[in-house]
């Protein structure tokens, strides 16, 4: 395993529920990242967040919003999501924010909206 | 704008046979360059990092080629096996701006 824990591994919502996808890292790493990973698309960056701030919103919709509680915990709150907003959410986390430093990814979440 | 292009798409080979990949990268200004293994369903997980000054780096059965001069890189595998079947996903790293371009991978599947 590479230190990152994401729950839920699987997730089903309808276009008016409300659902968090959270993500966890034993690394002690001080930035974490929300990408996008969409079939047949590059990975895409949507937030990032150094020493809890968040630095880089990459344009994403409002009905995305991210959490950052502490270092370590970073979540995911969805809500009147689109079809189109189905995709593998990963969470990563590196060292010092960028892509200087090594980054270790989770084990996505599977996200299907109906 | 940076660009990461792989090549092929996809690939079949026979178990305990070799395949490279290609990887060509517009990413200014360079800072490095990684290539990531990502299972299906599972998370991208990393093999090789190379800076600009590094021409190939191994790890295992896999060994990466980096040529600066022509923005190019290969991953070469060695004596395929069963558990090497993912998508290899080639990454640029520019240090202005501090961001990753993410190639869309080449989905290897390696068969019996």
């Amino acid at each position: 395993e590479t230190g990152v824990t994401q729950t839920p591994r699987h997730l089903v919502m309808g276009m008016t529920n409300k659902k968090s996808l959270k993500c966890e890292q034993h690394l002690g790493h001080n930035a974490m990242y929300w990408y996008k990973q969409s079939a047949k698309k590059p990975l895409e960056l949507m937030f990032v967040y150094n020493f809890k701030e968040q630095t880089e919103n990459n344009s994403v919709p409002s009905r995305f919003s991210p959490e950052c509680p502490n270092s370590s915990h970073l979540f995911l709150h969805l809500h009147t999501l689109q079809p189109e907003d189905s995709a593998l959410y990963l969470c990563a986390s590196s060292q010092d924010e960028g892509g200087a430093t090594e980054a270790f990814f989770g084990q996505g979440t599977r996200l299907t909206v109906v | 704008k940076n660009q990461v292009e792989q090549s092929p798409q996809s690939l079949i080979i026979l178990e305990g046979k070799n395949c490279t990949l290609q990887c060509n990268y517009t990413v200014s200004p360079f800072s490095n360059l990684r290539w990531y293994k990502q299972d299906t369903g599972r998370g991208p997980v990393s093999l090789t990092i190379m800076t600009f000054s590094e021409n190939t780096k191994s790890n295992g059965r896999y060994t990466a080629t980096l040529d600066a001069d022509t923005k190019q890189s290969s991953l070469h595998i060695t004596a395929s096996q069963l558990s090497d079947s993912a998508s290899y996903i080639c990454v640029g790293f520019t240090g202005g701006g501090n961001k990753l371009t993410f190639g869309t991978g080449t989905q290897l599947k390696v068969e019996l």
